[in-house]
Parts: C-alpha cells; structure tokens; sequence
C-alpha cells in the first residue's frame, strides 16, 4: 500500500541556519504531496503541495519539490526562525491523505 | 468563512463511558474525514465519509467506534464503552472534491480525549 517515511526528529538548528527534512513515499501511481506544519495545541495547515513530477511547491520561504525519480519531497528552508519551531508532517493523497510520522523541529533563538 | 470546527476541544470521559466527537466540515465541504493521533505520534486514518454514505472505514476499529454524517447537522465520531488506550488526539478534515483530486484537506484544530 501507499506509504510516507520522514527523518525522525527531533531536529535542533540555531536561527538562520538551514533545514531539511527528508521524505520519501510509496505510492502506486501519482499522487499528490503535501507539507502540514502542525504548531502546538493546534490542527494541521497545509504549508505547501505538489501535483505532478518536478512540480516546486513553495510557502513562507519553505519549498519542496516532487522528485519521481527519486520518489522524494524534502522540505527546505533557507533560512530558520524561532517561529519556524512546530512539528512538520509529509503526506500524500490517493483518496484519503497518508501521512508521515511528524518531524519535531526546534530552532533556538 | 469559518473552518473546520470541532468541538468539544477538550473531552474528559471515565472509562466505560461514551464519547461523542462533533465536526462541522468548512461550508460548501461535503467530504469528512476522521484521524487520531497518538502523543508522539503521526494522524492515522480512521474513517471517510460524505453526507450519509460511508465511504471507507478501513482504519476504524471494529468495535466500539461508528462515524456518521447526517444529511443534517455535523459529522459524530462516536466512541462507545472507552477505555484509556482511546485517550488521543481526533482531528477532522473536510473536503470539497471527490476522491482522487490533487485537493488538500482542511483540518479543525481537533478534540482532545482524555479518558480517566
């Protein structure tokens, strides 16, 4: 079946510095990605998507691009800021939406 | 345009007791769907549905928990007799298109359960 494997967190970067979170799928077909940020006491946002191979998803400053070769999504970031802290979640969409595990990430400031 | 609402927030139930979750989809949704998450943990898919039709309850457990969505009124997570492995997170989502869609779901800000 369809699955989504992210790098497990948490992941501590000092402000301003880079971040990447990998992911990964499985997937029959193509399907759509997406990036959740999920801040604390909170629900899920969508952060960014994909639709199609090489699409470039991008929001805030945090892009991902869909790499069908590779079967990836990274999230990157070029530059992090203490509001940046939340857990961040890797989906997929066949009809229902599968998700990664999460990624904590704190920045300190 | 108000969101996906949830309530109650947050849900203190003892064990043997029922739990009733409320989600009302963002207007013009007519697609619901129900996760949980565990503390630490990713949102496990439990169940979909539109306006009076289940469409896929593979991730719901098969006993003591039913999922509905009236034509009327909000979709209800039901959880009957709870016990404290049920105690989570529950986050619904809407949708405004059919299945398959490249569509992001819309969530509420979920309705915490803590069973005592």
């Amino acid at each position: 079946g369809n699955s989504v494997t992210q790098m497990e967190g948490p992941v501590t970067l000092s402000e301003e510095a880079f971040l990447t979170i990998n992911c990964t799928y499985t997937a029959t077909g193509y399907p759509s990605l997406f990036w959740y940020v999920q801040y604390p006491g909170e629900g899920l946002q969508l952060l960014l998507k994909a639709t199609k191979a090489d699409d470039k998803g991008s929001n805030k400053g945090f892009e991902a691009t869909y790499r069908k070769e590779t079967t990836s999504f990274h999230l990157e970031k070029g530059s992090v800021q203490v509001s940046d802290s939340a857990v961040y979640f890797c989906a997929l969409r066949d009809d229902k939406i599968i998700f990664g595990k999460g990624t904590r990430l704190h920045i300190l400031p | 345009n108000a969101g996906v609402m949830q309530n109650p927030r947050h849900l203190v139930r003892r064990r043997g007791q029922e739990a009733r979750l409320r989600c009302s989809p963002m207007k013009g949704h007519s697609h619901v769907y129900w996760y949980r998450q565990l503390p630490e943990e990713g949102l496990k898919f439990m169940v979909y549905l539109q306006k009076e039709n289940i469409i896929d309850e593979s991730g719901m457990p098969k006993e003591r928990f039913s999922a509905e969505f009236p034509k009327e009124g909000p979709s209800i997570l039901r959880i009957q007799q709870v016990v404290r492995g049920d105690s989570a997170a529950y986050f619904c989502a809407s949708s405004p298109s059919q299945s398959g869609s490249n569509s992001p779901l819309h969530f509420g800000n979920g309705t915490r359960l803590t069973v005592t």
